[in-house]
């Protein structure tokens, strides 16, 4: 696609319920980030997807966070057992390549609130 | 120590006022550095990269200073349009991992 598309892009789960993230990157990109931002709040690295090579899960911040990325395309980010500072909307982003120069360019965000 | 830190502001400014933002980070081994921006409930966009000669496009001038460790954006001639919050980026770690300034956040009023 032209650009990087995240579903659903508005949630609204109840406190403990198990929630899926999708992201399609930009077509032919390799590498693919997942962030999140609390409202009023920076940009919080979560996980890194680059080809085949291991995720970087870094900034995962609880086991309840995981990710996967199915073919290099394609990713899902469960959270499972959601919390209410789970609230926040996820950003998902893609990058060309590795090269010097190039950089990432981000979906509008699945926006989640947990009631 | 953060890795990107930017005052947040807010910048009030009039229509056509020069503003500039600067940023500073706290790695040396930095590689690449950008700004981006941030509309109200909007993803961040890509504003422009900041080349080490510094760079310019239209109103907008990008500094990097490798020896301080800081960036910075001028915006010339305010535009209202120019409100928003601007992201300071720096990507590192073989250009892996990109790390986010806070913003700064511009109101440009009539």
């Amino acid at each position: 696609g032209a650009g990087v598309s995240q579903s659903p892009s508005n949630k609204v789960t109840e406190k403990g319920k198990d929630v899926e993230l999708r992201c399609d990157p930009i077509s032919g990109h390799t590498a693919l980030y997942w962030y999140r931002q609390s409202l009023g709040q920076g940009l919080e690295f979560l996980i890194y997807f680059q080809g085949n090579s291991a995720p970087d899960k870094s900034g995962l911040p609880s086991d309840r966070f995981s990710a996967e990325r199915t073919g290099g395309s394609v990713s899902t980010l469960t959270i499972q057992r959601t919390q209410q500072e789970d609230s926040a909307v996820y950003l998902c982003a893609s990058r060309l390549d590795r090269a010097a120069g190039n950089t990432i360019y981000f979906g509008e965000g699945s926006w989640l609130t947990v009631v | 120590r953060k890795e990107v830190e930017q005052d947040p502001g807010p910048f009030n400014v009039p229509e056509g006022a020069t503003v500039a933002f600067n940023c500073t980070y706290s790695n040396s081994a930095s590689q690449s550095f950008f700004w981006y921006r941030q509309d109200c409930r909007k993803e961040p966009k890509l504003l422009m990269s900041v080349y080490s000669s510094g760079n310019e496009d239209g109103r907008f001038t990008a500094q990097l200073n490798r020896a301080s460790q800081y960036i910075s954006l001028l915006i010339r001639d305010s535009k209202l349009s120019d409100s928003a919050t601007y992201l300071c980026v720096v990507n590192r770690d073989n250009f892996n991992k990109f790390y986010f300034g806070s913003g700064t956040k511009l109101n440009v009023k009539p």
